[in-house]
């Protein structure tokens, strides 16, 4: 089964600073990888994807995330964060093929500091 | 933007009690999953249903979890006889028959348990 480790699972910043979290998954086979963001009393919503292709993916507001398939990484980044990227943010991995059951990291509260 | 809706979005419940959560998925999806989160640990996969029956559900998903989709539109959550260890939060997806457009998740259900 595979696994997802996020780590600094608390961070906070300024404005206008530059984001970086950490995903790190392990599963043997091809998988697909996400990063869904959680904003306070919202539901998950999709950030990005990487199914296969250019590895550098860019999603919605303003992040990207690399896939780097030797580091079984799928790391999150933001240039320069908002007030409003307040949120807890989660990697998630499935396996392809099979039913496609989502194993999710613990997330990474980031607090941004006007 | 269509949207997965879950009621309730709290429920607080004495121990051995019966809860059902319930859920609407996206209409033409055709695959359903619950997800529950602890407070303060990783989101976990409980169950995933399609084509009317279970097809996949993992360790924490024992005799005392059912789902069900009673009427073509509902996804409901059944725990039997609640635990002081199934307060958390409760998430609902579901998915097209085309992976690549990712899961849709709900807003949740914050079950306690006391």
């Amino acid at each position: 089964a595979q696994s997802v480790s996020q780590h600094n699972h608390h961070v906070i910043l300024s404005e206008a600073a530059s984001l970086e979290l950490g995903c790190n998954y392990s599963y043997g086979g091809t998988v697909n990888l996400f990063w869904y963001v959680q904003y306070p009393g919202q539901h998950l919503q999709l950030l990005l994807k990487y199914f296969s292709g250019d590895p550098l993916v860019k999603g919605i507001k303003g992040f990207e995330a690399e896939f780097i398939k030797s580091k079984f990484s799928f790391n999150l980044r933001k240039p320069s964060v908002q007030w409003s990227d307040t949120a807890e943010y989660f990697c998630a991995v499935n396996a392809r093929g099979g039913n496609n059951r989502l194993a999710f990291g613990k997330g990474n509260q980031v607090v941004v500091i006007p | 933007e269509p949207e997965v809706t879950q009621t309730p979005s709290h429920q607080v419940t004495q121990m051995g009690q019966e809860v059902i959560l319930r859920c609407v998925p996206i209409s033409n999806h055709l695959y359903f999953y619950w997800y529950r989160q602890i407070l303060g640990q990783k989101v976990e996969f409980l169950v995933s249903f399609y084509n009317n029956e279970i097809s996949e559900k993992s360790e924490i998903f024992d005799d005392q979890f059912s789902v069900e989709r009673p009427d073509g539109s509902n996804f409901t959550l059944k725990i039997r006889s609640t635990k002081l260890e199934d307060s958390a939060m409760y998430f609902c997806a579901s998915r097209g028959e085309i992976l690549n457009y990712g899961y849709t998740f709900g807003s949740g259900t914050r079950l306690t348990v006391v």
